[in-house]
């Protein structure tokens, strides 16, 4: 079946530092999502890229799709302490039809 | 008030015995997901339902089943718990058309 393979599991930067998260599929996407996860909390939905090398940004966080459809990264400039939490990537193989399989994520650890 | 409500948030069930979870959404979306997450492990798909007459099995089904009594409730039952059915537990819910997902705050289950 799909798989999503994120990396890293987990990172731990210094306040200012960059993180990037990556995320690859076994398979062609039609979109993907990302979300983040606060600690205790449950996750919440970032944005969804859907046209091939796509790239979106929030502020800090750039989101690229791949030329492929297959790969996918997030990239948070200057990180700050309420960055911390984990990071999932989700595909969705047919657009409308099908579910998200979720990466196992990526947990982000700021210090001060 | 939340737009996904999950009951009970914390429930610690002993070996054998039945439990249900529930959930309901005020967000009128047709599409329903309960998920299961454990450390490491990401957001693993248990069933889904695109609307009321439909059930499906995601990825690790068995030991579950569900019920969508109508548009806005999708429970999860358990019946007959296992340790190693202790996890997070999340329901979501999407509009059709591959949307953001919307999640509860989560049910923390505990079966000793």
């Amino acid at each position: 079946g799909q798989q999503v393979m994120q990396i890293p599991q987990y990172q731990h930067v210094q306040e200012g530092e960059d993180f990037t998260t990556y995320c690859n599929s076994s398979t062609t996407l039609s979109n993907i999502q990302w979300y983040k996860q606060r600690p205790g909390g449950h996750p919440v939905f970032l944005i969804q890229l859907v046209k091939s090398g796509e790239v979106k940004k929030q502020k800090r966080l750039t989101f690229q799709f791949g030329e492929a459809k297959k790969n996918s990264s997030l990239h948070i400039t200057a990180t700050q302490t309420t960055d911390v939490g984990t990071y999932f990537c989700a595909g969705s193989l047919n657009s409308g039809y099908s579910t998200l399989t979720f990466g196992k994520g990526t947990m982000l650890l700021v210090s001060p | 008030d939340a737009d996904v409500t999950q009951t009970p948030r914390n429930r610690i069930t002993k070996t054998g015995k039945r439990i249900m979870l529930e959930c309901s959404q005020t967000k009128g979306h047709d599409r329903m997901y309960w998920y299961r997450q454990d450390p490491g492990l990401g957001l693993r798909l248990i069933y889904y339902s695109f609307d009321v007459k439909d059930i499906n099995k995601g990825e690790i089904s068995d030991g579950y089943s569900v019920s969508r009594q109508a548009q806005a409730k999708f429970s999860l039952s358990l019946e007959s718990a296992i340790p190693n059915q202790t996890a997070l537990y999340f329901c979501a819910t999407e509009n059709r058309g591959n949307t953001e997902a919307f999640f509860g705050q989560g049910t923390r289950l505990t079966v000793v």
